[in-house]
């Protein structure tokens, strides 16, 4: 079955650091990747995604490329701030719906002054 | 702004009393999902509705209900909470318009639900 695997946390840095979190999937096919971020006591929001191989996403300065050949879609930033502290969860979709989305373990940030 | 609104944020109930947790979209997405997440791990699947089909997880409890009575709203229904149902509720949505490729899901800011 399908799987993502992240690097484990917690991962604490300093503000303007920057940020690497990796993620690595396990999928027949070809699946949309993406990437969520969930601040404390919030839902989760789409941060980025991307549907096909070499495919980069990005947004509010954060960045993945969809790497088929090494199974890999690794999330960074280049200048880290504190608000950026949240649980970032690596994600992905085989299929329109259902259980075929599955999400990683999540790893969480946290950013110091 | 379309969005995911879940109802209430926060939910005490009594062990034993069932309870209601209500989600709303404006998305006019057609499927709809139900999450329940502990301790910032990833969510888990309990059920979710492609249109009106109800789809169920074969491990969530018997204990968990959902409805939808319409495309905008979906309920989950807990008939006899446990003090390990407490957890955040997550409600999600996404659009299936017959493409192959993996939409992303849209959630709601949570119903984080106690049980005394």
């Amino acid at each position: 079955g399908n799987s993502v695997t992240q690097m484990e946390g917690p991962v604490t840095l300093s503000e303007e650091a920057f940020l690497t979190i990796n993620c690595t999937y396990t999928a027949t096919g070809y699946p949309s990747l993406f990437w969520y971020v969930q601040y404390p006591g919030e839902g989760l929001q789409l941060l980025l995604k991307a549907t096909k191989a070499d495919d980069k996403g990005s947004n509010k300065g954060f960045e993945a490329t969809y790497r088929k050949e090494t199974t890999s879609f690794h999330l960074e930033k280049g200048s880290v701030q504190v608000s950026d502290s949240a649980v970032y969860f690596c994600a992905l979709s085989d299929r329109g719906y259902g259980q075929n989305f599955v999400f990683g373990p999540g790893t969480r940030l946290s950013v110091l002054p | 702004d379309a969005m995911v609104i879940q109802n209430p944020r926060y939910q005490v109930t009594q062990f034993g009393k069932p309870v209601t947790l209500s989600c709303s979209q404006t998305l006019n997405h057609n499927v709809m999902y139900w999450y329940q997440q502990k301790s910032s791990q990833a969510p888990k699947l309990l059920f979710h509705y492609y249109d009106k089909d109800f789809n169920n997880e074969a491990d969530t409890p018997d204990n968990f209900q959902s409805r939808r009575p319409n495309t905008s709203f979906c309920f989950l229904d807990i008939r006899s909470p446990g003090l390990g149902d407490a957890a955040m509720y997550l409600c999600a949505t996404s659009s299936v318009l017959g493409t192959a490729v993996g939409q992303p899901q849209h959630f709601g800011d949570g119903t984080r639900l106690s049980i005394l």
